[in-house]
């Protein structure tokens, strides 16, 4: 069965740091999304992605955050100088059609900021 | 506004018992409503969604949800509880004219004792 995969599944950074977290979507999704949730917290919406623009952003996803699809199979999330309170599990979703759909979660990349 | 509340952050139930997992939204449209599962060091994976089609819906692993418009509801349930239920459920509401954006409960940890 198809699924999103994400790498590394763990990554650590020094403060300042720039990292990108890679997703690999299920092969015929069209719509790209990320997630976080910080250690004891809620699953926040960051940012919804399709037709290589952003459709949509949260007020978390500020200019220190991009998304980009290089190619046809991968979907990064930059961030450019992170902060101690990035610090979180970072999920990749996917699917196909968009609003109410079924999104297809990735198992997850922890990024620790020290 | 959308949103989820999960009225236990925390279930305990013996092996063979009925579970319970209480979710609350509110929406402004008719909602597309969703149960995801994380087990520890996994990602989220969906158990059931609700798309205005039948009230009472079935997903995997025995799990079934009933949406309830009148009480806004839509109570996880499930006959008889197995220990490999042990994890965090998630209540999520998708916003249909925001992207795709999930909206997210802030989940209840079900424990399962032998």
């Amino acid at each position: 069965e198809p699924e999103v995969t994400q790498t590394p599944s763990h990554q650590v950074t020094q403060m300042g740091q720039e990292v990108i977290l890679r997703c690999v979507p299920i092969s015929n999704h069209l719509y790209f999304y990320w997630y976080r949730q910080i250690l004891g917290q809620k699953v926040e919406f960051l940012v919804s992605f399709y037709n290589n623009e952003i459709s949509e952003k949260s007020e978390i996803f500020d200019d220190q955050f991009s998304v980009e699809r290089p190619d046809g199979s991968n979907f990064t999330l930059k961030i450019r100088s992170t902060k101690l309170e990035d610090s979180a599990m970072y999920f990749c979703a996917s699917n196909t059609r968009g609003s109410t759909d079924t999104q297809y979660f990735g198992p997850g990349t922890r990024l620790t900021v020290l | 506004a959308q949103s989820v509340t999960q009225l236990d952050s925390h279930v305990s139930v013996s092996e063979g018992t009925p579970v319970l997992l209480r979710c609350n939204y509110s929406s402004s449209y008719s909602p597309s409503l969703f149960w995801y599962v994380q087990h520890p060091n996994k990602g989220l994976q969906l158990l059931l969604k609700y798309t205005s089609a039948a009230t009472l819906v079935k997903g995997i692993n025995g799990f079934e949800a009933e949406f309830k418009k009148s009480e806004t509801s839509f109570h996880l349930t499930k006959p008889s509880a197995h220990m490999s239920d042990a994890a965090e459920y998630f209540c999520v509401v998708s916003l249909y004219n925001q992207g795709g954006k999930l909206i997210f409960g802030q989940g209840t940890e079900l424990s399962v004792k032998p």
